[in-house]
């Protein structure tokens, strides 16, 4: 258990919807990285958030979008759906602004249909 | 821009073989490298790290070294067991403000007994 937790588990919902998904990070960690995982694209780094502020952002979608709390939790909103937008969603955290290495959630895996 | 080459996978070896994956990477400037692995239905597992040149990082056995006239940072283990069978994912992190990881597309290693 790496003490990241994301919910939900599974989540299926239709092409055109809106779905939330929730990271809590590990206790004391500022940091929150967001990842897309799919079988055609491998592990893609979406953004990364450092104690409630935007730091990097990688290929994320203008239909996605993301926040961290002030409770340090995060959230990745996405919107009108796609078939293709199908995959497994990871969240990760660490304790600093530069990572010693991160501690990966189990994810949740979204498709659209 | 940055990248991240592994060896195709699957690779598929006996028990008490010894393991090596490559991996190789094109940055500038002096990124931190790891290794990931991702066992069936989990997220990922900080496996092993290098945060500078000629840096050896181990764990579990494994291990890799940073050799930056290479640009290379393969992952070996002396004598590999059934339950190192998994998908192992090469990694490089560089502080651009924020920390945008880019992961390669991961080697899955079957271990027969």
């Amino acid at each position: 258990d790496s003490g990241v937790t994301q919910t939900p588990k599974h989540l299926i919902t239709a092409t055109g919807q809106r779905v939330t998904l929730r990271c809590s990070p590990r206790s004391g960690d500022l940091s929150v990285y967001w990842y897309q995982q799919s079988l055609d694209q491998g592990l893609q780094f979406l953004i990364h958030y450092y104690n409630g502020e935007e730091r990097a952002k990688g290929n994320i979608l203008e239909r996605f979008s993301a926040q961290q709390f002030p409770d340090l939790h995060s959230e990745l909103n996405l919107s009108s759906l796609e078939l293709g937008d199908s995959a497994l969603y990871f969240c990760a955290s660490s304790e600093r602004l530069v990572p010693s290495g991160q501690f990966f959630g189990p994810g949740t895996r979204l498709t659209v249909l | 821009g940055n990248s991240v080459t592994q060896m195709e996978g699957p690779v598929t070896l006996s028990e008490e073989a010894f393991l090596t994956i490559n991996c190789t990477y094109t940055a500038t400037g002096y990124p931190s490298l790891f290794w990931y692995v991702q066992y069936p239905g989990e997220g990922l597992q900080l496996l092993l790290k290098a945060t500078k040149a000629d840096d050896k990082g181990s764990n579990k056995g494994f291990e890799a070294t940073y050799r930056k006239e290479t640009t290379s940072f393969h992952l070996e283990k002396g004598s590999v067991q059934v339950s190192d069978s998994a998908v192992y994912f090469c990694a490089l992190s560089q502080n651009t403000g924020g920390f945008k990881t880019i992961f390669g597309a991961g080697t899955r290693l079957f271990v027969k007994a």
